[in-house]
């Protein structure tokens, strides 16, 4: 069974600054996904960034880019110049897309970010 | 026009009590998910749905029975609630394989008092 598994619970920076959010999964398959998601204090699941493991390529949206290792099964969040409206729980996802069966997300158990002014 | 919408946002009900989430996309997706996300923020798949056809169960009681009438709705209906039900519960919609990005609803918190 596949799992994802973030290490930092909480994590803390100043505004402008970059922080890097880290995650790992274990799975034996060769294609899949991962993601990125933001939930802010309103709740709201916010897709941040999504990677294709078969790309070696890492993806990169705006001030969001990801370190994808496929050995090491990492997929670490980098955010770089920090705003206020980044504070938010940040959660790792996993999806294996070979069939229906498998067509869901597996989540991290989150890493809550707090950005300081 | 909100693209995933959940109702009701919070409910608030007693032990033993039967309520129901409703859950409408209009999005045009064939596949819609129930996720749980219980006091800890950890989140759950519970059910997803394709074109109406019930896909995966995951081990979920079966006081839960969701039902889809159409492919824009999912509803969630939950029997005999007990105390460990609170949590958030999202819906989400996606157009299924080789189209992963996940649109989620905005929640809705129940709290079984």
């Amino acid at each position: 069974a596949q799992t994802v598994t973030q290490s930092q619970p909480e994590m803390s920076v100043q505004e402008a600054e970059t922080v890097t959010l880290s995650c790992t999964y274990d799975t034996s398959e060769n294609n899949y996904y991962l993601f990125w998601y933001k939930q802010p204090p309103s709740r709201q699941m916010i897709l941040v960034i999504r990677q294709e493991a078969y790309k070696q390529q890492n993806a990169t949206e705006n001030r969001f880019s990801v370190n994808f290792q496929k050995a090491a099964k990492s997929f670490s969040l980098k955010i770089s110049d920090s705003q206020l409206g980044d504070t938010a729980m940040y959660f790792c996802a996993f999806m294996n897309t070979l069939s229906y069966n498998t067509d869901k997300l597996i989540f991290g158990t989150g890493t809550r970010l707090q950005v300081f002014p | 026009d909100t693209a995933v919408s959940q109702t009701p946002k919070y409910l608030v009900t007693q032990m033993g009590n039967d309520k129901s989430i409703k859950c409408e996309q209009n999005l045009g997706h064939d596949t819609m998910y129930w996720y749980k996300q219980d006091s800890k923020k950890f989140l759950k798949i519970m059910f997803s749905y394709n074109n109406k056809e019930l896909i995966i169960n995951e081990t979920v009681p079966n006081r839960f029975s969701p039902k889809s009438p159409d492919k824009a709705h999912l509803n969630l209906h939950i029997n005999s609630l007990e105390l460990g039900d609170s949590a958030v519960y999202f819906c989400a919609s996606s157009q299924g394989i080789g189209n992963t990005e996940a649109f989620f609803g905005q929640g809705t918190r129940l709290t079984v008092v």
